[in-house]
């Protein structure tokens, strides 16, 4: 079966640390995309990349970071220095930049 | 005021019921996105549409590029319609714009 997956569906932090949230798709998808979603807000685009070893910063990318090592997984890291990192996270792929994203479940994180 | 307004906010409708939601955008466009998000988050994409007209069972969308709207119309409502529906817009500068979204809810 084709699609995108996330884990952990719920992770919690503590005051500090840094967190890693998975994402990993065998769409053979070229572009993938971070969003962050606050209980009723839309959705803002924290990282995307369009290809392997490349990724660009969406609109609030400050307090953290991805890699795209491998075309299959985006990881994104939720450093110290988010003040708030309390949201639903979702995970998105698309063919090409710009095209139909399939989305993963997403992750709830909260900070304890 | 944010590139991608959508209207209404929140819309109630009885089953059976023709409903309309509306997008219109400020930037530049590469394609319009829907998407609908259920009560337990999970998103999925509906319709990329840049001109004209999409239909796919009882759901349609259209987009008018001169005026910048778009439109998703969803013809005999089911209480299983029930969802937040997004907009999105995907800038000639590789960005996506999000509306805040539309919250439906299909009364039997």
């Amino acid at each position: 079966d084709g699609g995108i997956t996330q884990s952990p569906k719920y992770l919690f932090r503590k005051e500090g640390q840094n967190v890693t949230l998975s994402c990993e798709q065998n769409l053979n998808h070229d572009a993938m995309y971070w969003y962050r979603q606050d209980p009723g807000q839309g959705l803002r685009l924290i990282y995307y990349s369009q290809i392997v070893n490349d990724f660009q910063k969406g609109d609030i990318a400050e307090g953290y970071s991805v890699s795209r090592e491998k075309k299959e997984s985006f990881p994104l890291t939720v450093t110290s220095a988010q003040k708030n990192p309390t949201a639903f996270y979702l995970c998105a792929s698309s063919i090409n930049a710009g095209e139909t994203q399939y989305f993963g479940p997403g992750t709830r994180l909260l900070v304890l | 005021k944010n590139e991608v307004e959508q209207s209404p906010q929140n819309l109630t409708a009885q089953e059976g019921e023709f409903i309309t939601i509306n997008c219109s955008y400020s930037v530049g466009i590469s394609a319009l996105h829907w998407l609908q998000q259920h009560p337990g988050g999970g998103i999925v994409s509906l319709f990329m549409l840049s001109s004209g007209k999409k239909k796919h069972g009882r759901l349609i969308a259209t987009i008018n590029i001169q005026e910048k709207h778009s439109s998703l119309h969803i013809t005999a409502s089911h209480p299983r319609d029930s969802a937040v529906y997004i907009c999105a817009v995907w800038s000639p500068g590789n960005q996506f714009y999000f509306g805040t979204g539309t919250s439906l809810t299909v009364i039997p």
